[in-house]
Protein backbone atom coordinates (compact mmCIF):
# COMPACT_ATOMS: atom_id res chain seq x y z
CA UNK A 1 0.00 0.00 0.00
CA UNK A 2 0.98 3.69 -0.46
CA UNK A 3 2.84 4.61 2.19
CA UNK A 4 4.51 8.20 3.09
CA UNK A 5 7.40 7.89 5.88
CA UNK A 6 8.99 10.96 7.31
CA UNK A 7 11.80 11.59 9.25
CA UNK A 8 11.91 11.62 13.32
CA UNK A 9 11.45 14.37 15.63
CA UNK A 10 14.15 17.36 15.71
CA UNK A 11 15.34 20.07 17.91
CA UNK A 12 16.85 22.97 16.88
CA UNK A 13 18.06 26.31 18.58
CA UNK A 14 16.80 29.71 17.10
CA UNK A 15 18.62 30.63 13.40
CA UNK A 16 19.52 26.99 12.66
CA UNK A 17 18.10 25.06 9.74
CA UNK A 18 16.16 21.72 9.89
CA UNK A 19 15.75 19.26 6.55
CA UNK A 20 13.07 16.86 6.82
CA UNK A 21 12.60 13.75 4.85
CA UNK A 22 9.30 11.46 3.49
CA UNK A 23 10.30 8.41 1.72
CA UNK A 24 7.53 7.01 -0.55
CA UNK A 25 6.45 3.31 -1.70
CA UNK A 26 4.20 1.35 -3.42
CA UNK A 27 3.81 3.77 -6.10
CA UNK A 28 5.73 6.10 -8.74
CA UNK A 29 7.00 8.45 -7.38
CA UNK A 30 7.18 10.93 -9.98
CA UNK A 31 3.49 10.50 -10.66
CA UNK A 32 2.23 12.68 -7.76
CA UNK A 33 3.08 16.13 -6.44
CA UNK A 34 4.27 15.80 -2.96
CA UNK A 35 3.12 19.22 -0.78
CA UNK A 36 4.13 19.77 2.72
CA UNK A 37 1.79 21.13 5.43
CA UNK A 38 2.75 22.39 8.89
CA UNK A 39 0.49 22.70 12.21
CA UNK A 40 1.71 24.27 15.17
CA UNK A 41 0.61 22.99 18.32
CA UNK A 42 -3.03 23.38 18.96
CA UNK A 43 -2.95 25.61 15.70
CA UNK A 44 -4.55 24.99 11.96
CA UNK A 45 -3.14 23.34 9.19
CA UNK A 46 -0.86 25.44 7.30
CA UNK A 47 0.54 24.97 3.10
CA UNK A 48 4.34 25.61 3.18
CA UNK A 49 4.66 24.31 -0.93
CA UNK A 50 4.92 21.45 -3.68
CA UNK A 51 7.36 19.55 -5.00
CA UNK A 52 7.18 17.99 -8.68
CA UNK A 53 8.94 14.99 -7.94
CA UNK A 54 9.22 14.56 -11.79
CA UNK A 55 10.89 18.13 -12.77
CA UNK A 56 11.92 19.01 -9.44
CA UNK A 57 10.12 22.06 -10.03
CA UNK A 58 8.27 23.78 -6.93
CA UNK A 59 5.90 26.26 -6.04
CA UNK A 60 5.92 28.15 -2.28
CA UNK A 61 3.65 29.85 -0.31
CA UNK A 62 4.82 33.70 0.32
CA UNK A 63 5.20 33.27 3.45
CA UNK A 64 8.22 30.89 3.25
CA UNK A 65 9.86 32.26 0.07
CA UNK A 66 13.44 32.93 0.80
CA UNK A 67 13.24 30.42 3.71
CA UNK A 68 12.21 26.86 2.66
CA UNK A 69 13.75 24.68 0.20
CA UNK A 70 12.13 21.37 -1.33
CA UNK A 71 13.74 18.89 -3.24
CA UNK A 72 13.71 15.21 -4.55
CA UNK A 73 15.74 12.22 -5.33
CA UNK A 74 14.20 10.16 -7.58
CA UNK A 75 17.11 6.87 -6.76
CA UNK A 76 14.80 6.24 -3.62
CA UNK A 77 11.88 7.91 -3.83
CA UNK A 78 12.40 10.96 -1.33
CA UNK A 79 11.15 14.28 -0.99
CA UNK A 80 13.12 17.17 1.04
CA UNK A 81 11.91 19.93 2.99
CA UNK A 82 14.28 22.10 4.49
CA UNK A 83 13.46 25.56 6.53
CA UNK A 84 16.29 27.70 7.68
CA UNK A 85 16.34 30.92 9.76
CA UNK A 86 14.59 29.37 12.16
CA UNK A 87 12.67 30.89 15.04
CA UNK A 88 10.22 29.61 17.53
CA UNK A 89 7.68 30.03 16.05
CA UNK A 90 8.55 27.70 13.76
CA UNK A 91 7.78 24.73 16.23
CA UNK A 92 5.19 22.76 14.98
CA UNK A 93 4.13 19.67 13.37
CA UNK A 94 5.24 18.92 9.76
CA UNK A 95 3.91 16.62 7.50
CA UNK A 96 4.39 15.74 3.66
CA UNK A 97 1.05 14.56 1.65
CA UNK A 98 0.28 12.83 -1.76
CA UNK A 99 -1.11 15.25 -4.00
CA UNK A 100 -4.01 13.20 -6.21
CA UNK A 101 -3.16 15.45 -9.02
CA UNK A 102 -6.43 17.87 -8.68
CA UNK A 103 -5.05 19.43 -5.69
CA UNK A 104 -6.69 17.64 -2.79
CA UNK A 105 -4.27 14.98 -0.48
CA UNK A 106 -4.75 11.27 -0.55
CA UNK A 107 -1.96 10.18 1.44
CA UNK A 108 -0.07 11.94 4.79
CA UNK A 109 2.99 11.24 6.29
CA UNK A 110 3.16 10.60 9.96
CA UNK A 111 4.36 13.34 10.89
CA UNK A 112 7.61 15.36 11.70
CA UNK A 113 7.48 17.37 14.96
CA UNK A 114 10.15 20.04 14.89
CA UNK A 115 10.77 21.79 18.03
CA UNK A 116 12.89 25.23 18.16
CA UNK A 117 14.14 26.41 21.77
CA UNK A 118 17.38 27.80 22.94
CA UNK B 1 -2.16 34.05 -0.92
CA UNK B 2 -6.34 33.87 -1.47
CA UNK B 3 -7.51 33.92 2.33
CA UNK B 4 -10.30 31.62 3.56
CA UNK B 5 -12.17 32.61 5.95
CA UNK B 6 -14.04 29.42 8.06
CA UNK B 7 -16.97 29.82 10.66
CA UNK B 8 -17.83 29.06 13.56
CA UNK B 9 -14.31 28.18 14.80
CA UNK B 10 -16.21 25.65 17.10
CA UNK B 11 -19.35 24.13 17.70
CA UNK B 12 -21.13 21.71 20.00
CA UNK B 13 -23.93 19.75 18.91
CA UNK B 14 -26.12 16.86 19.96
CA UNK B 15 -26.18 13.29 18.12
CA UNK B 16 -28.26 12.79 15.32
CA UNK B 17 -28.24 17.16 14.89
CA UNK B 18 -27.26 18.94 11.45
CA UNK B 19 -24.28 20.55 11.36
CA UNK B 20 -23.40 23.70 8.80
CA UNK B 21 -19.80 25.01 8.85
CA UNK B 22 -19.03 27.78 6.20
CA UNK B 23 -15.57 28.84 4.41
CA UNK B 24 -15.32 31.98 2.70
CA UNK B 25 -12.53 32.63 0.24
CA UNK B 26 -11.03 36.26 -0.60
CA UNK B 27 -11.54 35.83 -3.80
CA UNK B 28 -13.62 33.84 -6.61
CA UNK B 29 -12.04 30.50 -6.62
CA UNK B 30 -14.79 28.72 -8.77
CA UNK B 31 -15.05 25.63 -7.25
CA UNK B 32 -11.75 24.53 -6.41
CA UNK B 33 -12.69 23.87 -2.23
CA UNK B 34 -11.99 20.95 -0.43
CA UNK B 35 -12.67 19.74 2.96
CA UNK B 36 -10.70 18.06 5.41
CA UNK B 37 -11.66 16.11 8.81
CA UNK B 38 -8.65 15.63 11.38
CA UNK B 39 -8.91 13.83 14.57
CA UNK B 40 -6.17 14.82 17.29
CA UNK B 41 -2.97 13.15 16.19
CA UNK B 42 -3.33 11.91 13.26
CA UNK B 43 -3.25 13.38 9.56
CA UNK B 44 -6.05 14.97 7.56
CA UNK B 45 -8.76 12.90 5.79
CA UNK B 46 -10.20 14.17 2.55
CA UNK B 47 -13.86 13.92 2.94
CA UNK B 48 -15.27 16.47 0.45
CA UNK B 49 -13.25 17.45 -3.36
CA UNK B 50 -13.92 20.12 -5.90
CA UNK B 51 -16.68 21.79 -3.22
CA UNK B 52 -19.63 19.05 -3.46
CA UNK B 53 -17.81 15.43 -5.08
CA UNK B 54 -17.76 13.23 -2.23
CA UNK B 55 -14.11 10.92 -1.47
CA UNK B 56 -14.78 7.49 -2.00
CA UNK B 57 -15.40 5.69 1.19
CA UNK B 58 -16.94 8.80 2.99
CA UNK B 59 -20.27 8.32 4.29
CA UNK B 60 -23.20 10.32 2.96
CA UNK B 61 -24.57 12.35 5.58
CA UNK B 62 -21.01 14.43 4.58
CA UNK B 63 -21.96 17.24 2.05
CA UNK B 64 -20.41 19.88 0.81
CA UNK B 65 -21.82 23.06 -1.85
CA UNK B 66 -20.74 26.20 -2.89
CA UNK B 67 -18.84 28.10 -5.47
CA UNK B 68 -17.29 31.33 -6.45
CA UNK B 69 -16.40 32.82 -3.14
CA UNK B 70 -18.97 30.64 -0.65
CA UNK B 71 -18.95 27.21 0.55
CA UNK B 72 -20.85 25.13 2.74
CA UNK B 73 -19.93 21.66 4.42
CA UNK B 74 -22.57 19.83 6.53
CA UNK B 75 -22.89 16.54 8.59
CA UNK B 76 -26.64 15.75 7.93
CA UNK B 77 -26.87 13.66 11.46
CA UNK B 78 -24.16 14.09 13.36
CA UNK B 79 -22.57 10.85 15.11
CA UNK B 80 -19.99 10.17 17.81
CA UNK B 81 -17.52 9.43 15.55
CA UNK B 82 -17.68 12.93 13.70
CA UNK B 83 -15.73 14.70 16.48
CA UNK B 84 -12.92 16.59 15.06
CA UNK B 85 -11.83 19.55 13.14
CA UNK B 86 -12.69 20.15 10.05
CA UNK B 87 -10.99 22.25 7.57
CA UNK B 88 -11.51 23.72 4.56
CA UNK B 89 -8.73 24.06 1.61
CA UNK B 90 -8.44 25.92 -1.60
CA UNK B 91 -6.44 25.95 -4.46
CA UNK B 92 -6.09 28.32 -6.90
CA UNK B 93 -3.00 29.62 -9.43
CA UNK B 94 -1.16 26.60 -8.37
CA UNK B 95 -0.99 27.81 -4.50
CA UNK B 96 -3.39 26.19 -1.93
CA UNK B 97 -4.43 27.66 1.57
CA UNK B 98 -6.32 25.98 4.70
CA UNK B 99 -9.48 27.51 6.58
CA UNK B 100 -9.02 28.42 10.16
CA UNK B 101 -10.52 24.89 11.26
CA UNK B 102 -13.73 24.27 13.20
CA UNK B 103 -13.67 22.32 16.06
CA UNK B 104 -17.17 20.19 16.22
CA UNK B 105 -17.93 18.54 19.80
CA UNK B 106 -20.81 16.77 21.15
CA UNK B 107 -22.93 18.57 23.70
Amino acid sequence: QVQLVQSGAEVKKPGASVKVSCKTSAYTFTDYYIHWVRQAPGQGLEWMGWINPDSGGTKYAQKFQGRVTMTRDTSISTTYMELSRLTPDDTAVYFCARDTNTWSYDYWGQGTLVTVSS
Amino acid sequence: DIQMTQSPSSLSASVGDRVTITCQASQDISNYLNWYQQKPGKAPKLLIYDASNLETGVPSRFSGSGSGTDFTFTISSLQPEDIATYYCQQYDNLRLTFGGGTKVEIK
